[in-house]
């Protein structure tokens, strides 16, 4: 069965300092992966989707990026992280045709302070 | 566009019958998603439906779609205080989800 593994749970980052998250998808090849971040007050953000190693979009301009070194592994990295970067940070995988939605990872709770 | 709506909040009975309530603006998706999100926790898709359907039952929970209205509801039956958490209804015009705001479900004892 495929897993979604996602760390860390929680982070405390001081503002200027680099970040990286971690997903990793297991069972399963070839899936579409996103970054979405939910900030207080509830509404998910998609951030970024990859279909495919080194094919990945951004839907926000933002102080983030994402990469896909293998095919089941997705993530995300800030050089220097804002106040603003603050959030709820949920990775997801899906089939290519969507047809059972997508499957989340537990979350990584990012205060930047 | 894409634009999702649902009512922030709702409050309930223990037993008592729940709707959750969303409009949507993008009538070419292909499915229309429930999920679920507990307190500090990733969210959990309970239930989907297809857009050529008009109604989905699973156990406690029904789905209504009005295409006309773009309109989708979720019905959860004899609802206990483990329903509580926040549901989202989601949309993929693009093969992307697009979520709503999300609505608090309190369930009161």
């Amino acid at each position: 069965s495929q897993t979604i593994h996602q760390w860390p749970a929680t982070l405390v980052q001081p503002v200027g300092s680099p970040l990286s998250l971690e997903c990793t998808v297991e069972g399963t090849s070839n899936p579409n992966l996103y970054w979405y971040r939910q900030a207080a007050g509830r509404g998910l953000q998609l951030l970024f989707y990859s279909i495919g190693i080194d094919q990945i979009s951004s839907e926000v301009p933002q102080n983030l990026s994402a990469s896909r070194p293998q095919d089941r592994q997705f993530i995300l990295s800030s050089k220097k992280l804002l106040l603003s970067d603050s959030g709820f940070y949920l990775c997801a995988w899906s089939e290519e045709n969507l047809n059972y939605g997508y499957t989340f990872g537990s979350g990584t709770r990012l205060t930047v302070v | 566009g894409e634009d999702v709506e649902q009512s922030l909040f709702l409050s309930v009975r223990e037993g008592d019958s729940s709707v959750i309530n969303c409009t949507y603006t993008d009538s070419s998706s292909t499915y229309l998603y429930w999920y679920k999100q507990e307190p500090g926790a990733g969210l959990q898709l309970l239930t989907y439906i297809f857009s050529n359907m008009d109604m989905k039952q699973d156990q406690r929970l029904t789905v209504l779609l009005n295409k006309k209205d773009k309109h989708l509801s979720l019905r959860i039956a004899d609802t206990q205080t483990g329903d509580s958490a926040i549901y989202f209804c989601a949309e993929d015009p693009t093969n992307k989800l697009i979520f709503g705001t999300g609505t608090l479900l309190a369930v009161q004892p």
